[in-house]
């Protein structure tokens, strides 16, 4: 099961910013959050990953809360493009124990309105 | 990251019949990896797959219905036997690259009639 909660919609005016929350109450210190969109069927987008500090980059920036319970992927500048399924995701193990893998839950449909 | 590619990018099968799936990637990678997306569902791991090694299942996946073959470190296959229509979904590979991302193909649209 997915270890993280996300609501399961947002919307989101174009040109404002599109802060998406993520609640993962039970990551372990090691564990990394990820974030991938997924636009229309597609193949799932990478965005950002961090560990404890906050990230930025060219699409988005993450924000870790101190304790590392939640998380806010925040688009600075939302377009229509943006409209997508965003995933917040605790990277783990997978059966074997020896490969990291990724647990996607169900996500946030953020829609940017015009 | 690197470019993924899926061949078939869609297919129309029928029940009864295997379909294979490849993937290629325009670099070398350790790990690669087989999603499935059910209609209106979020992705589920179906197994990983690493270069000479035999491929780690999933629960609720097993080898005689989805076998996998990784012969090389930028090409993999899945095939999706003796299919039903409760086959019918998007199938996504995925490779780890730079030791810590993720990157997705494009997905393989499969509906069994």
């Amino acid at each position: 099961d997915a270890k993280t909660t996300q609501p399961p919609s947002m919307d989101c005016a174009e040109g404002r910013a599109a802060n998406l929350p993520c609640n993962h109450s039970t990551i372990s210190g090691n564990e990394y959050v990820y974030w991938y969109r997924q636009i229309h069927s597609q193949g799932p987008q990478y965005i950002i990953h961090g560990l404890k500090n906050n990230e930025t980059n060219e699409m988005a920036s993450l924000i870790i809360t101190e304790d590392r319970k939640s998380s806010t992927l925040i688009l600075p500048h939302a377009t229509l493009r943006d409209t997508a399924v965003y995933y917040c995701i605790v990277r783990d193990y997978d059966s074997g124990g020896s490969n990291y893998k990724l647990t996607f839950g169900k996500g946030t449909l953020l829609t940017v309105n015009p | 990251s690197a470019v993924i590619s899926q061949k078939p990018s869609r297919d129309i099968c029928q029940r009864g019949t295997s379909l294979t799936i490849q993937c290629q990637v325009d670099s070398q990678v350790t790990m690669m990896f087989w999603y499935r997306q059910q209609p209106g569902q979020s992705l589920t791991l179906i197994a990983t797959a690493n270069q000479g090694s035999e491929a780690t299942y999933e629960s609720g996946f097993v080898i005689d219905k989805f076998p996998i073959s990784r012969p090389n470190l930028t090409f993999s296959t899945l095939t999706v036997s003796n299919m039903s229509p409760e086959d019918s979904s998007i199938y996504l590979c995925s490779v780890e690259f730079g030791g810590e991302t993720q990157y997705f193909g494009p997905g393989t649209r499969l509906l069994v009639l």
